[in-house]
């Protein structure tokens, strides 16, 4: 089952604009990455943010994690068509013995227009 | 870095039929995951390696479901008697400890007739 959603299902921006994606999430967890997925493709890794960090940047990404509202964003700064994909956030529980397996939010549809 | 690679990459087959997928994953990743993802919904968790130990199974994997891993390198997700519900993309995950990313192969689309 998805662990939560995510926010928008689908966003549509011109290049150069910042896209913003929003997930939430329902359990305790050890950290949460986002992945994108180019159509008809397998995921990428983006960026890992641990529990215990709020706010963590790789390149033009900026993500953010609030525990206490079980919440976290990706920000992408000056996008490109090249970022067009299905975007999806994904959280680890390693808490009472679980593995490290994903537990997948439902993704943002993210098109960027030339 | 050969990446993850996963065969076939399509897979198009009669309802009752058995099929089988393979992953190869990256070579020093002891640790192997699969997922199945449906049109527009998140990939969801089947099933998980460590080397040769299959370590846990997801609800979703029924009996109709056995994965493999023979000598902790390549596996195998076999489905009997395929079912139109069994239709999706399959993906095959590895990692090298156990915090560290995940790295996902192109997938396997499975189409049943």
């Amino acid at each position: 089952s998805q662990q939560g959603e995510e926010d928008p299902q689908a966003l549509s921006i011109q290049e150069g604009e910042n896209a913003t994606m929003n997930c939430s999430y329902k359990t305790s967890i050890n950290n949460l990455q986002w992945y994108r997925q180019n159509s008809g493709r397998g995921l990428v890794h983006l960026i890992l943010i641990r529990s215990n960090e709020r706010e963590k940047h790789s390149g033009r990404l900026r993500v953010t994690l609030d525990t206490s509202k079980k919440s976290s964003s990706l920000l992408i700064t000056a996008s490109r068509a090249a970022d067009t994909a299905s975007y999806f956030c994904a959280t680890v529980t390693l808490y009472g013995g679980a593995t490290n397996k994903l537990i997948f939010g439902t993704g943002t549809l993210l098109a960027v227009q030339p | 870095d050969t990446g993850v690679s996963q065969d076939p990459r399509h897979k198009i087959t009669k309802r009752g039929q058995n099929v089988t997928f393979r992953c190869d994953p990256i070579s020093e990743h002891n640790r192997l995951y699969w997922y199945r993802q449906t049109l527009g919904q998140g990939p969801e968790f089947l099933t998980y390696f460590q080397n040769e130990a299959q370590l846990e199974k997801s609800r979703l994997l029924s009996d109709r479901f056995s994965a493999e891993r023979p000598k902790g390198s390549f596996s195998t997700l076999e489905i009997q008697r395929t079912e139109q519900g069994d239709s999706a993309m399959y993906l095959c995950a590895s990692s090298l400890t156990e915090a560290a990313p995940q790295h996902f192969g192109d997938g396997t689309r499975l189409s049943i007739l």
